[in-house]
């Protein structure tokens, strides 16, 4: 059965760099679409963007500009970067996996908590 | 970017009781219209997938319907367990949006 376990730092200066790891276990990474979703405390989910296979990548526009989602096949390892946080990018991170109907998230990490503040 | 819009944002409801959200989207997407339950302090749920397709293992008193650019979930026989949030998400247009929820509380 599919696992899946974010990690990073549950803290980070405004500016700075968010950087998260997804440990993917008990299955194929190979073949899946992988998203990293987040929801500010209260509010709805939004989708950050998906990674697949080796170069197909896609990106919510409107942060665009600041992520970078990869992938490390060999270590079963899905990362995602943001940069120049703010205090609107708080929020509980989420990767999961795009199943293969309508790409429903079929698979959810249990999400890490990041705040941005000094 | 594709809006999708839940009714109500909340509701009250008893065990027993017939549920029924609503999801509408700016625009039409066929079918690919995802459910999701999300209870407090836990990751969403897959429920249903392509509009009215459930999820395995996800009970029967689940349903969904709809195309285009409105959609339902409807729980025929509320249970304590189903007491949660309940988001639609589209996937026909990139970026994918997600509604912004609607939680059943108990009465």
């Amino acid at each position: 059965q599919v696992q899946l376990q974010e990690s990073g730092p549950g803290l980070v200066k405004p500016s700075e760099t968010l950087s998260l790891n997804c440990t993917v276990s008990g299955g194929p990474i190979n073949g899946y679409f992988w998203s990293w979703v987040r929801q500010p405390a209260g509010k709805g989910l939004e989708w950050i963007g998906r990674f697949f296979g080796t170069e197909t990548i896609n990106y919510n526009p409107s942060l665009k500009r600041r992520v970078t989602i990869s992938l490390d096949a060999s270590k079963n390892l899905l990362s995602l970067r943001l940069t120049s946080v703010t205090a609107a990018d708080t929020a509980v991170y989420y990767c999961a996996r795009d199943g293969e109907r309508y790409f429903g998230l079929d698979v959810w990490g249990q999400g890490t908590s990041v705040t941005v503040s000094s | 970017d594709i809006e999708m819009t839940q009714s109500p944002v909340s509701l009250s409801a008893s065990v027993g009781d017939r549920v029924t959200i609503s999801c509408r989207a700016s625009q039409n997407i066929d079918k690919s219209l995802n459910w999701y339950q999300q209870k407090p302090g836990k990751a969403p749920k897959l429920l249903m997938y392509g509009a009215y397709t459930l999820q395995s293992g996800v009970p029967s008193r689940f349903s969904g319907g709809g195309s285009g650019t409105d959609f339902t979930l409807t729980i025929s026989s509320l249970q304590p367990e189903d007491f949660a949030t309940y988001s639609c998400q589209q996937t026909y247009f990139i970026p994918w949006t997600f509604g912004q929820g609607t939680k059943v509380e108990i009465k």
